[in-house]
């Protein structure tokens, strides 16, 4: 079935450094592909998506690139804050039994230190 | 504002004893799904419904039942909870296509 694997965390890291989270995916056809944020103590956010491939999502200065060769949309951010310490989840849209579901990836803990 | 809440946000009770989350959103979507998240495996949709009256199991629905009645609200119940049901609960909203997605800022259960 389909599914999403995450690069395991935590990820720690200086303020200001480059972040990169990997995520692959297996899904039959052109599934969308999404990063969610999970800052301490809240729910979910939609951070960025990309609904087809070499799709773009971007949003509060990270980016992510629907490679549908590489079957990745990996997390990037040039410059990460204190601000951005959260658990980020890779997830895509699965059809199935006609409605859409989430499949979300294991998390990735981001820590950023000053 | 657009939102979805639940309550309680905390909750520590002990094996066997009912309890219910609620899960209310404002949003009139019609799609609604609840979600666990345990370390190291993500969020596993419990259960989801369509519509009013149209629930449909998940991933993880043993030990867990839910109720549509009425669009807003989407309640779990956990009629005989047990340890291994201590988890981080997630109740989402989603618009048509899942374009928009609304989670609900989390239920922390603990069963003894």
């Amino acid at each position: 079935g389909n599914s999403v694997t995450q690069m395991e965390g935590p990820v720690t890291l200086s303020e200001e450094a480059f972040l990169t989270i990997n995520c692959t995916y297996t899904a039959t056809g052109y599934p969308s592909l999404f990063w969610y944020v999970q800052y301490p103590g809240e729910g979910l956010q939609l951070l960025l998506k990309a609904t087809k491939a070499d799709d773009k999502g971007s949003n509060k200065g990270f980016e992510a690139t629907y490679r549908k060769e590489t079957t990745s949309f990996h997390l990037e951010k040039g410059s990460v804050q204190v601000s951005d310490s959260a658990v980020y989840f890779c997830a895509l849209i699965q059809f199935s039994g006609g409605y859409n579901k989430l499949i979300f990836g294991a998390g990735t803990r981001l820590a950023v230190h000053p | 504002e657009a939102q979805v809440t639940q309550n309680p946000r905390y909750l520590i009770t002990v094996t066997g004893k009912k309890l219910t989350v609620t899960c209310s959103q404002n949003m009139n979507h019609e799609y609604m799904s609840w979600y666990r998240q345990d370390p190291g495996l993500g969020l596993r949709q419990i259960y989801y419904s369509m519509n009013v009256e149209v629930t449909d199991k998940g991933d993880v629905p043993e030990g867990y039942k839910v109720s549509r009645k009425e669009k807003r609200n989407f309640p779990l119940i956990l009629e005989s909870p047990s340890p291994n049901q201590t988890s981080l609960y997630f109740c989402a909203s989603l618009s048509p296509g899942l374009s928009e997605q609304y989670f609900g800022p989390g239920t922390r259960l603990t069963v003894t």
